[in-house]
């Protein structure tokens, strides 16, 4: 079965530090990028950021860059989301989300991403902080 | 950064159609993506690249883009289609950013 899988709950005090997990299965890993959303109680979706689980190139939102870290390893197929020194506002459901994406080399070596929609969601990990 | 507007809510009685909107600067040149998202759950991609949908999704979504607005049309809406859905497209204004709308919810009468 294709699937994310979060890693649980977790209940911290601000100033402390955390790591969440996001492992895939059932697909190739390296074939698509990881994002990670942010879901505050009550509210929409946030855009955190995104890593390639093939090079580690990571991509930030500007409201969340320089808050969080994200990461990969692609060995065991999954993803992380870090934080340093939490406060009460990160108090969220993190989801990760699975996303294609079209590679294009351009004339001068670098590479263009195309990217599509979050196709696979995982479960979501609460973390409170208090 | 880029905008996206829906509607906080959307009503519809069993039966009819629902559209909801989400209004962007010249999102007609943008591909729009919409999920679903029901209490306690994850969300789900219900319709992407503007129109199509993935495999295992109803006939009963669709969608549509020109313009300022995109739009996810329901038809025959059923009670379990009660849920938020949200509009997201990405924006290479400022770098490759994902742009979520503030979601709408659905509620059937």
């Amino acid at each position: 079965e294709v699937q994310l899988v979060q890693s649980g709950a977790e209940v911290t005090k601000p100033g402390e530090s955390l790591k969440i997990s996001c492992k895939g299965s059932g697909y190739n890993f390296t074939n698509y990028w990881i994002g990670w959303v942010r879901q505050m109680p009550g509210k929409g979706l946030e855009w955190m950021g995104i890593v390639y689980p093939g090079d580690s190139d990571t991509k930030y939102s500007p409201s969340f860059e320089g808050q969080v870290s994200i990461s990969v390893d692609k060995s065991i197929s999954t993803a992380y989301l870090q934080w340093n020194s939490l406060k009460a506002s990160d108090t969220a459901i993190y989801f990760c989300a699975r996303l294609p994406f079209t590679a294009v080399t351009t004339i001068y070596g670098s590479t263009w991403y195309g990217f599509d929609a979050f196709d696979m969601w995982g479960q979501g990990t609460l973390v409170t902080v208090s | 950064s880029y905008v996206l507007t829906q509607p906080p809510s959307v009503s519809v009685a069993p039966g009819q159609t629902a559209k909801i909107t989400c209004g962007g600067n010249d999102i007609g040149i943008k591909t729009v993506h919409w999920y679903q998202q029901k209490p306690g759950q994850a969300p789900v991609l219900v319709v992407y690249d503007d129109s199509v949908r993935p495999s295992g999704i109803p006939e009963r979504f669709s969608g549509s883009n020109s313009g300022n607005t995109a739009t996810l049309i329901i038809t025959w809406v059923e009670a379990g289609d009660e849920a938020d859905y949200y509009c997201q497209v990405w924006d290479s204004s400022s770098g490759r950013q994902a742009v979520f709308g503030g979601g709408s919810t659905l509620t059937v009468l």
